[in-house]
Formats: C-alpha cells, structure tokens, sequence
C-alpha cells in the first residue's frame, strides 16, 4: 500500500522559513517524479512544484519560483519542500503526491499558517 | 502559462441523475489531463488520467472525454458518495495548472 506522510507544517512569521518532508512507502520512490499542491483555506488546488524522479530538473509554480525549493532523497525515500521568504498567501495545505499519468497517490496534508 | 476554466463552478443534482462538467484549456493541452475528485477535509482523488483513461478502483459510472482544448467529465447515475468538488489538471506543460472546481452538490 502507498503512504505518503507529511510533516513539518506549523505556524511561521511572513518572512519566515520551514522544510516541509513527505516519507514515502509502498512503492519504488525512485521510479517517480514526485510534486508538492498546495490548497489555500476554502480554495482550490495549487500545483507548486515538481521534481523528476531521479532529481535532476525541477519545476516550479510562478508564485513559488526563487522561494520555495523542491528536492528529494531516494535513498531515504523522501521529498522535501524548503520554504523561504514566507507570505500570508502562502498559508494552506500542503501535499505530497506522486505523478504518474495524473497525481495517482496523495498524503493527508500538512498545514502551513503564515501570520504574525 | 495555460489557463483552466471549469463549468459550472457549482451544479446541484439528484441522486440517479446524469451530471457533465466541461475543462477548457486555454491553448492545446493534447490528451494531457486528469481529474480529480474531493471531498471536504479530505486529499484529491484521481479519477481520470489522460482525459479518458479511468484510474484503477474508480466506478465506471464516471467517464471522461476530449483532446486539445475541450474536455468533459460526465457522472451517469449520481450517487451519495458523488456529491463533491471536481478538478481537472493539465500536466501538458509547465507550470502544471488546475481548473478552480466543480462542486456538485445535493439538489
């Protein structure tokens, strides 16, 4: 069975930074691109970034681009989501999803508060 | 960057009825689209993946279509566990972008 498991959300200053990590179980992490959505409070959904499986490129949402970076781990299977510079509108629920032909498998979340 | 516009934003239905919602692309996404179905305080669930492929364990009560720019999602026979909120996703180029949702709720 797949498990994705988020962690490291909370409640961060604007300005502020967090590591968001996802564990992965159940499936050969090395052989998927994995991604991080994003859903703001009562919104819909936000791709925010994605990282090849192997790790070599990355992709990023507009509104992320030059804050946020996306790496992963595949000896640890694991993906993380360094966060830098903060924003009020950076608050929601952050995901972790594997792609496949369309994100086949998501976590439960993690949620990220900006405020001061 | 390609833009993602469902209709309607919100459908209200009866159970039984046979409910479609449309996905236009702002430019050719090809066959590269999925959709997604959400329940409230739960993760998305993938239930299409390129525009017509239905996804392992979903009901064949739901069926997608269409290529380029214009693609339907259509739900024959609504049941109980259907009244939810409906995204699709281009993943043909970056940034990868999601329509703004579909709620079908209970008429």
């Amino acid at each position: 069975e797949v498990q994705l498991v988020e962690s490291g959300g909370g409640l961060v200053q604007p300005g502020g930074s967090l590591r968001l990590s996802c564990a992965a179980s159940g499936f050969t992490f090395s052989n998927y691109a994995m991604s991080w959505v994003r859903q703001a409070p009562g919104k819909g959904l936000e791709w925010v970034s994605t990282v090849t499986d192997s790790g070599d490129r990355t992709y990023y949402g507009d509104s992320v681009r030059g804050r946020f970076t996306i790496s992963r781990d595949n000896s640890k299977n694991t993906l993380y989501l360094q966060m830098n510079s903060l924003r009020a509108a950076d608050t929601a629920i952050y995901y972790c999803a594997k792609f496949r032909l369309g994100f086949d498998d998501w976590g439960q979340g993690t949620l990220v508060t900006v405020s001061s | 960057d390609i833009q993602m516009t469902q209709s309607p934003s919100t459908l209200s239905a009866s159970v039984r009825d046979r409910v479609t919602i449309t996905c236009r692309a702002s430019q050719s996404v090809s066959n590269w689209l999925a959709w997604y179905q959400q329940k409230p305080g739960k993760a998305p669930k993938l239930l299409i993946y390129t525009a017509s492929i239905l996804e392992s364990g979903v009901p064949s009560r739901f069926s997608a279509s269409g290529s380029g720019t214009e693609f339907t999602l259509t739900i024959s026979g609504l049941q109980p566990d259907d009244f939810a909120t409906y995204y699709c996703q281009q993943y043909d180029s970056y940034p990868w972008t999601f329509g703004q949702g579909t709620t079908v709720e209970i008429k």
